[in-house]
């Protein structure tokens, strides 16, 4: 019954592979999200789906790209990955309007490119 | 741009002691603020929200005010339990940044027995 899964847990890749993130939340919300956390804590936004519209989508490297086949599911395919991607990755939807107040996050990927 | 600023961690306390983790914001126009908290290993949830001046959320023995006045929206607790330890972090969402969460770098709390 988890809210918001993400899938895999742990990914441990060579540098120039190509790999996917998958989200999916059952909880109805509209709006999804990426967020990525470097070594040091800091989270930032990449990317917000709005009922599988492009509403956000930061300054990230094109090697980057999330597909949302329905509103439901986020996905998050990145080429040629590169030591620098070492990251944990979360996802996140939001309802109640676009305030952010029904935030709920996955528990996250941890990318780690050698 | 919108932005959030914390105090630098580690924060290390005593079982019980009071805590205050400050958070200030910049922004534009009129954002919701967040305290969200990470415990080891684990994503994030969220802990206390207000979303306009005057608010005061609450949560866990936790509160945080909204002030206008000074941008802030600091963190406290009356006493503070070893299960506190955690990352936390402090947040806005508005709408000129598409209402996603602008986060503060957090801070890591440390409570020792």
């Amino acid at each position: 019954d988890t809210a918001v899964s993400q899938t895999p847990k742990y990914l441990v890749t060579q540098m120039g592979n190509d790999k996917s993130i998958k989200c999916e939340q059952n909880l109805g919300h509209d709006t999804m999200y990426w967020y990525k956390q470097d070594s040091k804590k800091f989270l930032k936004i990449m990317f917000s789906y709005n009922n599988k519209e492009l509403i956000i989508n930061e300054t990230v490297p094109n090697r980057f790209s999330p597909k949302s086949p329905d509103k439901a599911h986020l996905n998050l395919h990145i080429n040629s990955l590169e030591l620098g991607d070492s990251a944990v990755y979360f996802c996140a939807s939001s309802q109640e309007g676009p305030r952010g107040n029904g935030y709920t996050f996955g528990s996250g990927t941890r990318l780690t490119v050698v | 741009g919108d932005s959030v600023t914390q105090m630098e961690g580690p924060v290390t306390l005593s079982e019980e002691a009071f805590l205050t983790i400050n958070c200030t914001y910049t922004a534009t126009g009129y954002p919701s603020l967040f305290w969200y908290v990470q415990y080891p290993g684990e994503g994030l949830q969220l802990l206390l929200k207000a979303t306009k001046a005057d608010d005061k959320g609450s949560n866990k023995g936790f509160e945080a005010t909204y002030r206008k006045e000074t941008t802030s929206f600091h963190l406290e607790k009356g006493s503070v339990q070893v299960s506190d330890s955690a990352v936390y972090f402090c947040a806005l969402s508005a709408s000129n940044s598409g209402y996603a969460l602008n986060f503060g770098k957090g801070t890591s709390l440390l409570v020792t027995p």
